[in-house]
């Protein structure tokens, strides 16, 4: 059965904080690992990996991809109450993680 | 950009009513479009894929008979939750699948719809 975990489960952090966000998975066919932010109400997407090693960036944001270790990090450097929110992992577009929900504190 | 249109954003009925979700891929068609029920504070948890001109797939436990799907075109998937209980309350979310990459599909997600059943 497909698995996608997520940890922590929950972080509480301050402004300026930097934060690291882990996915690891278990699955059949792998093709992508995507990452989302869900606010009060439906997740946005964030970033899409399909390649080891190659790092997504997005202004504060950034994602890798370790296949060999099968799992993913999610970093946020220098956080801001606005990052407030549950961070997804998903793999194959419909087996999402747990989730994280990260607050940040001013 | 790719919008997923979901409607109502908020639904309260009376127990053993039906109540119908609509989701809709504004700019683009959606072939597939998946249905997922999120409880408060936990993640998102699909319950079925639903394919333009057949059937919807469910996941297991999820009863098809009380949570209909229909997908008639390439911008509409419904979700019908009949004979609506208080204990299927919840937010439901749809989302579509907007671009294939390599075989990766990146998913565009609607608005979400609460449900409340009195």
């Amino acid at each position: 059965e497909d698995k996608v975990v997520q940890s922590p489960l929950s972080l509480v952090v301050h402004e300026g904080d930097t934060v690291t966000l882990n996915c690891s998975y278990e699955v059949t066919n792998f093709r992508s690992l995507l990452w989302y932010k869900q606010e009060k109400k439906a997740p946005t997407f964030l970033f899409m990996l399909t390649s080891s090693g190659i790092e997504k960036k997005s202004g504060r944001l950034s994602s890798i991809l370790d296949k060999k270790e099968l799992s993913s990090i999610l970093n946020i450097t220098a956080t801001q109450t606005g990052d407030s929110a549950i961070y997804l992992c998903a793999v194959g577009a419909v087996r999402f993680g747990a989730g994280t929900r990260l607050t940040v504190k001013p | 950009g790719a919008v997923v249109s979901q409607h109502p954003s908020r639904v309260i009925c009376k127990s053993g009513t039906s109540v119908k979700i609509e989701c809709r891929s504004l700019d683009f068609q959606a072939t597939t479009m998946f249905w997922y029920r999120q409880f408060p504070k936990q993640s998102l948890m699909l319950m079925a894929t639903s394919n333009e001109g057949s059937k919807a797939t469910y996941e297991q436990g999820v009863e098809k008979d009380k949570f209909l799907i229909n997908h008639a075109s390439l911008t509409l998937s419904t979700l019908t939750v009949t004979s609506a209980h208080p204990e299927d309350s919840s937010f439901y979310i749809c989302s579509a699948v907007r671009d294939s990459y390599s075989g990766a599909n990146v998913l565009t997600f609607g608005a979400g719809s609460r449900l409340t059943v009195l």
